[in-house]
């Protein structure tokens, strides 16, 4: 069964710092994986999403990568803003039945002005 | 816009009294997700539908219901909500089998349950 896992559970930063997201999961069977964005009381919001034949993804500020084989990927947030306060989850599509997505727990951010 | 949109956005029943969430999405996607999603954990598929094809999870209990009547809308009913049933209920769709099949989510429903 995919469990995925996201460390740290809580980052808290001051406001420029570049800081990464990590993100792990335990079968590599996967078809592409999601990083999503989710402010308090709200919905997903999708920021980046890496097919299993890529390596990363890059979106502004932001950069995803993909290591399937050792099941890792990390979110790189540059030069951190307070409006990037948010909960980041990751989660991956199986690549089997009908590909459903799996979640981590997500990491939450804080950048402090 | 294309979007995803779920009514209401914050939904207030008592325990035991029948409950029905709506989404409806313009993106013309074949696929529609339900997923339930507690305070601090991660998202959690309830079921999904594939066009007409109602997909249900294992573990999700016969007190959550579906309906799609049309590609547009997509419903949950919760027959009898219990206080286990507070979460936020989020809606997603995609294109089945597209290369980069990503999923697009409505804003979700805040449920209560007194």
């Amino acid at each position: 069964k995919q469990e995925v896992t996201q460390i740290p559970a809580a980052l808290s930063v001051p406001e420029g710092e570049n800081l990464v997201l990590n993100c792990s999961f335990t079968d590599s069977a996967i078809y592409n994986l999601q990083w999503f964005r989710q402010d308090p009381g709200k919905g997903l919001t999708s920021l980046l999403l890496i097919q299993s034949s890529q390596r990363e993804q890059t979106s502004g500020r932001l950069n995803a990568s993909l290591d399937k084989s050792s099941g890792r990927s990390t979110l790189y947030i540059a030069a951190s803003q307070p409006g990037d306060s948010a909960t980041y989850l990751c989660a991956v599509k199986e690549n089997t039945g009908f590909q459903k997505l799996v979640f981590g727990t997500g990491t939450r951010l804080l950048v402090s002005p | 816009d294309a979007m995803v949109i779920q009514n209401p956005r914050y939904q207030v029943t008592q325990f035991g009294k029948p409950v029905t969430l709506s989404c409806s999405q313009t993106l013309n996607h074949n696929v529609m997700y339900w997923y339930q999603q507690k305070s601090s954990q991660a998202p959690k598929l309830l079921f999904h539908y594939y066009d007409k094809d109602f997909n249900n999870e294992a573990d999700t209990p016969d007190n959550f219901q579906s309906r799609r009547p049309n590609t547009s809308f997509c419903f949950l009913d919760i027959r009898s909500p219990g206080l286990g049933d507070a979460a936020m209920y989020l809606c997603a769709t995609s294109r089945a089998f597209e290369l980069y099949n990503e999923q697009f989510f409505g804003p979700g429903t805040r449920l209560t349950v007194l």
